[in-house]
Formats: structure tokens, sequence, C-alpha cells
């Protein structure tokens, strides 16, 4: 299994601002997942970057609320631009193999006030 | 489109009790994987088990079982003699791809 870290653990953010979460792996992988975890609710996908080529959004989400960059097959990042109070949520990242399970990051808990 | 349905919200039961997790799913894709993960109150998400759909055989670690029916698209998840370690939220979720789509949750609180 992959080990997985977030930066940073957990932030307070002002109403229009951006914050951007990194997500470092331990070994090289091809693909990396972006969840959103909204209070008391499900994960859901936003976008999966797959190295050297623009990430994929889900629906609802678009890449000018939430760009990501994909540089190395061990990093990745998730900006969350012109934040409002919904975006006050845990952002995780994971990584996985088509068919496999995912292995998450501990998450990054956003409160934007 | 894929969806799982965990109709239980929440559950309390009392340590040594045994419970019961349900997951129903929804696909139309003949390949795919059925997953449960625990996330307990620290946040983490820790993988329990993965089943791919031509392996229907129930799954048995240790206090934990897994019974998987096709036939009623189910994948529901045993807990033998509860322990109040055990009290987390428990998804259920599914792909035939990449990306997991993850069922509502079910909150479990085991009390002494």
């Amino acid at each position: 299994s992959a080990v997985i870290s977030q930066k940073p653990s957990r932030d307070i953010c002002q109403r229009g601002t951006s914050l951007t979460i990194q997500c470092q792996v331990d070994s090289q992988v091809t693909m990396m997942f972006w969840y959103r975890q909204q209070p008391g609710q499900s994960l859901t996908l936003i976008a999966t970057a797959n190295q050297g080529s623009e990430a994929t959004y889900e629906s609802g989400f678009v890449i000018d609320k939430f760009p990501i960059s994909r540089p190395n097959l061990t990093f990745s990042t998730l900006t969350v631009s012109n934040m409002s109070p919904e975006d006050s949520s845990i952002y995780l990242c994971s990584v996985g193999a088509q068919g496999s399970e995912q292995y998450f990051g501990p998450g990054t808990r956003l409160t934007v006030t | 489109a894929q969806k799982v349905t965990q109709a239980q919200t929440e559950i309390s039961v009392v340590e040594k009790e045994d419970v019961t997790l349900d997951c129903v799913y929804e696909t139309r894709d003949t390949t795919y994987y059925l997953f449960w993960y625990k996330q307990p109150p620290s946040g983490e998400l820790v993988f329990l088990i993965r089943r791919n759909s031509f392996d229907e055989q129930n799954e048995i670690s240790g206090r934990y079982s897994w019974n998987f029916q096709k036939s009623t698209s189910s994948f529901n998840f045993t807990i033998t003699a509860s322990q109040v370690v055990d009290s987390a939220v428990y998804f259920c979720a599914l792909t035939s791809g990449y990306a997991l789509n993850f069922g509502k949750g079910t909150s479990l609180l085991v009390t002494p």
C-alpha cells in the first residue's frame, strides 16, 4: 500500500481567498484522485489527475474553481479558489489502480469564514 | 451510472452484539469492484476489503465478515462481537474503472 501525506492538515481561511493543498505519495503512481467530503457527508470525486495530462473533472466541478497540478508521479496539488463558506470540507487525495482499492491521505480540513 | 445505497444512516449497539451494515449497489457493468472503508473519528479512511464481481465467496477476517450476493446486488458487512473501537462511519463503494462511487455511509456507535 502507498503512504500518502497531505499539507496542510487543516486551515481556516477567509472568504475570497485561495488555498493550495499538497499531496505527496511515497511511490510513483499513475493516477491520483481528489475527493471532497462535506461535513457529515460522503465522499465526492472532484477530479482525476493523470501525470502529463490535464485533470479530468466530475460534473459540478470546474477547473477555474479547483485547478489541479500533477508535475510528477509522486505529487499533486489541488487549489480551492475564491473560497466561500460552502467550500468548508475535508479534501482528500488518493491513489489506486484500475479496479483496485484506493489509499487515501489523511485529509485537509478546510474551514472558510 | 453507478449507485451505492446504504440505507442505515446510524446504528447503535451495545458492546459484544453482532451488527450488520447493509450495502446495495446498482451498475450495468458486468465487471465491477466493491469495497468497504472505515472512517473512525480521527477522520482517516481505512481500507477494509475489495471484492470483484466474479467472486461471490464470502470472506471472513477476524470479527469481520462480508456477504456478497449478486442476485440481490448486495454486499453486506457484519461485525461479530462488536467493540467500542468499532465505532466509526463505514462506507461501501463501487467502481468499474478508477474512481470510487461511495454510499452515504453508516455511522456505527458501539457503547460499553
